[in-house]
């Protein structure tokens, strides 16, 4: 039984640039959020996608956009890269919104920004 | 707005020694509460969870942990460390009626002497 996937595990960008990550969910999951981790900090939520349409945001400027598709999966799209962009982005999968629906990460992928 | 404290930084402690993790927590309502751990370059893996009742929840790796509402907290407890316990552990809040976005604290990093 497959967890969840994510892609790349490591990612370098330049300021400016754009980048895409993708997550696979965790088998029988149909809702995937999105957490950044800065170095030496707690994850922060960006936000949840269900049903292909974000149902909740964190407190992350529109730059951070996303997307869901039929099977699930879904990507993190962050446009015009700054430096503060730096982090590991941690996909979790869940059945359902629901609030006693357990969160399962991935390993995450690692981006830098130079 | 919810907001979670992990006072310790860091926690050095010898192996077979007890060990105790503070976690504060700043919710409206009774949330919903959880400690993760996270190995270098890996994930989150969930250690244990409170929803409601039993105010002690056991969880996996022989971790417990206790909640204390006047006290706003959520301490994670072993009562004999292993080396391989070396990690970052995060307590983490959910809203227990708005989906299941969590927040989460700083992190303590917890090494084990041999």
């Amino acid at each position: 039984d497959a967890g969840v996937t994510q892609s790349p595990t490591h990612l370098i960008k330049t300021r400016g640039q754009q980048v895409t990550l993708r997550c696979s969910p965790k088998s029988g999951h149909d809702t995937v959020s999105w957490y950044q981790q800065a170095l030496g900090q707690g994850p922060q939520f960006i936000f949840q996608y269900y049903e292909e349409e974000e149902r909740q945001r964190g407190n992350f400027p529109d730059r951070f956009s996303g997307h869901q598709f039929p099977n699930y999966s879904s990507e993190l799209n962050v446009n015009a890269l700054l430096l503060g962009d730096s982090a590991l982005y941690l996909c979790a999968s869940s059945l359902g919104t629901g609030a006693a629906s357990p969160l399962h990460f991935g390993n995450g992928t690692r981006l830098t920004v130079t | 707005a919810q907001s979670v404290t992990q006072p310790d930084i860091h926690i050095t402690v010898s192996e077979g020694a007890s060990l105790e993790l503070r976690c504060n927590y700043s919710y409206g309502a009774t949330p919903y509460l959880f400690w993760y751990v996270q190995s270098p370059g890996q994930g989150l893996q969930l250690l244990l969870k409170y929803f409601s009742g039993d105010t002690l929840v056991q969880g996996i790796k022989g971790f417990e942990a206790e909640f204390k509402r006047s006290q706003s907290s959520f301490n994670l407890r072993k009562p004999s460390v292993h080396w391989s316990d070396a990690a970052e552990y995060f307590c983490a809040v959910g809203p227990n009626n708005a989906g299941n976005m969590l927040t989460f604290g700083g992190g303590t990093r917890l090494m084990v002497k041999p």
